[in-house]
């Protein structure tokens, strides 16, 4: 099957420890990103890749790092600095303007 | 767990009637946009597309309209079902923002059988 996979679908973590979360796609697309969704919120921009070993930051990265060392893989870390990080967050992957997304990840830190 | 739709615009229809969402999008120089569905929990799901060089496009079930002078897209589903329930976004793109999409906040479309 093509498509992009976010793992694990649910991730609980304790304040002030880092964590990765995963996301992989064999769709062959050059761009990916990363989005955060909060409750009755758009979609907010993290940080997107348009090639491999090349990345941006998007409009909400303080707190966040990527690393795009293959081109099938983009894993988000969501460092003890983002002060808020509980969140559904979503990876995306592109060819041209069509976006595709996985099924998301839902983080809880307490 | 959370929804994605707390706290949004909502549209409930009846099972069999036709449903239309709204969407105003911020920028006039925006050439391509898209809808999207969500369910809850999961990623949102490609439905249809347009560019500003069309006023209405066709998939199944579904048509999206664009009206650039007041910088409107809607999206109409016919004969809505249930399974149709969920949130439903709009995303523009322009040239020059590197493919980077602004995302509406959605609306939540609950279909009564």
């Amino acid at each position: 099957d093509g498509g992009i996979t976010q793992s694990p679908k649910y991730l609980f973590r304790k304040e002030g420890q880092n964590v990765t979360l995963s996301c992989e796609q064999n769709l062959n697309h050059d761009a990916m990103y990363w989005y955060r969704q909060d409750p009755g919120q758009g979609l907010r921009l993290i940080y997107y890749s348009q090639i491999v070993n090349d990345f941006q930051k998007g409009d909400i990265a303080e707190g966040y790092s990527v690393s795009r060392e293959k081109k099938e893989s983009f894993p988000l870390t969501v460092t003890s600095a983002q002060k808020n990080p509980t969140a559904f967050y979503l990876c995306a992957s592109s060819i041209a303007d069509e976006q595709y997304f996985g099924p998301g990840t839902r983080l809880t830190v307490t | 767990g959370e929804s994605v739709g707390l706290h949004l615009p909502t549209l409930s229809v009846q099972e069999g009637d036709n449903s239309i969402i709204n969407c105003a999008y911020s920028n006039s120089a925006s050439d391509y946009f898209i809808w999207y569905k969500q369910e809850s929990g999961k990623g949102p799901q490609f439905i249809i597309d347009i560019r500003s060089n069309m006023d209405k496009r066709q998939g199944q079930r579904v048509t999206v309209l664009l009206n650039k002078t007041v910088k409107h897209l809607s999206l109409q589903i016919a004969a809505t079902q249930p399974g149709d329930s969920a949130v439903y976004f709009c995303a523009e793109n322009w040239a020059g923002s590197n493919y980077k999409l602004t995302f509406g906040k959605g609306t939540l479309l609950t279909v009564n059988p």
